[in-house]
């Protein structure tokens, strides 16, 4: 059973608040990622790390940040949230040489 | 690069009909391909993944797909459907020459299973 943890799982907020969110992984997983996901459901790569202090901007333009201080947690901030920024975050992460990604519960953010 | 069609934003089954879930790829290098299943207010879950071996894959919960090359397919099937299979379904790409990089998913297919 993969073992990465979100917090909070759901979150409603002001506009024009900081937020971070929260991605924790005890498997030891070089690779972490973060995915937006629309309320339509599909899913987009927005930031992704293969290691401590590497990040690199995915497919998906956001206005978040991300930061990789220690190999097993990849916290997601918005510096001033808007109701654009509703949406599904989820968090994964996989092995260097893995086959596969595990992924997080996600979190619900709602901006009001 | 890579993309992935899912055919049907929505796929409605009968309990004990058969379950077809189709998704086409499009990859420069040989591909990774997973399908990931997502029930309300979760994460999402892996059903099974092909990664250059058998073509014929089968995951958890009963489900196969089966990498077809030269239709460039690997469509989700599930001989018998059960009410809790309803949920959200993805086909995702991923370039497998060099290892698990990041995936690339489709627009999802909802189940919807009557009984």
């Amino acid at each position: 059973e993969a073992d990465i943890y979100q917090t909070p799982r759901y979150l409603v907020i002001g506009t024009g608040k900081k937020i971070t969110l929260e991605c924790s992984q005890t498997m030891g997983h070089d690779k972490m990622y973060w995915y937006q996901q629309d309320p339509g459901m599909e899913l987009h790569l927005i930031h992704y790390s293969y290691g401590v202090n590497s990040t690199e901007k995915g497919d998906l333009s956001s206005e978040s940040t991300v930061s990789r201080i220690r190999t097993e947690h990849f916290p997601l901030t918005l510096e001033s949230a808007r109701p654009s920024h509703t949406s599904q975050y989820l968090c994964a992460s996989s092995e260097v040489r893995g086959t596969e990604a595990f992924f997080g519960q996600g979190t619900r953010l709602t901006v009001v | 690069a890579q993309s992935v069609t899912q055919l049907g934003s929505h796929v409605s089954v009968s309990e004990g009909a058969l379950v077809l879930l189709r998704c086409n790829y499009s990859s420069s290098v040989p591909p990774y391909l997973f399908w990931y299943v997502q029930y309300p207010n979760q994460g999402l879950q892996l059903l099974l993944k092909y990664t250059s071996a058998a073509t014929l894959v089968k995951g958890i919960n009963g489900f196969e797909a089966e990498f077809k090359k030269s239709e460039t397919s690997f469509h989700l099937t599930k001989p018998s459907a059960h009410m809790s299979d309803a949920a959200e379904y993805f086909c995702a790409v991923s370039g497998g020459n060099t290892g698990f990089q990041k995936l690339v998913f489709g627009t999802g297919t909802r189940l919807l299973v009557s009984p």
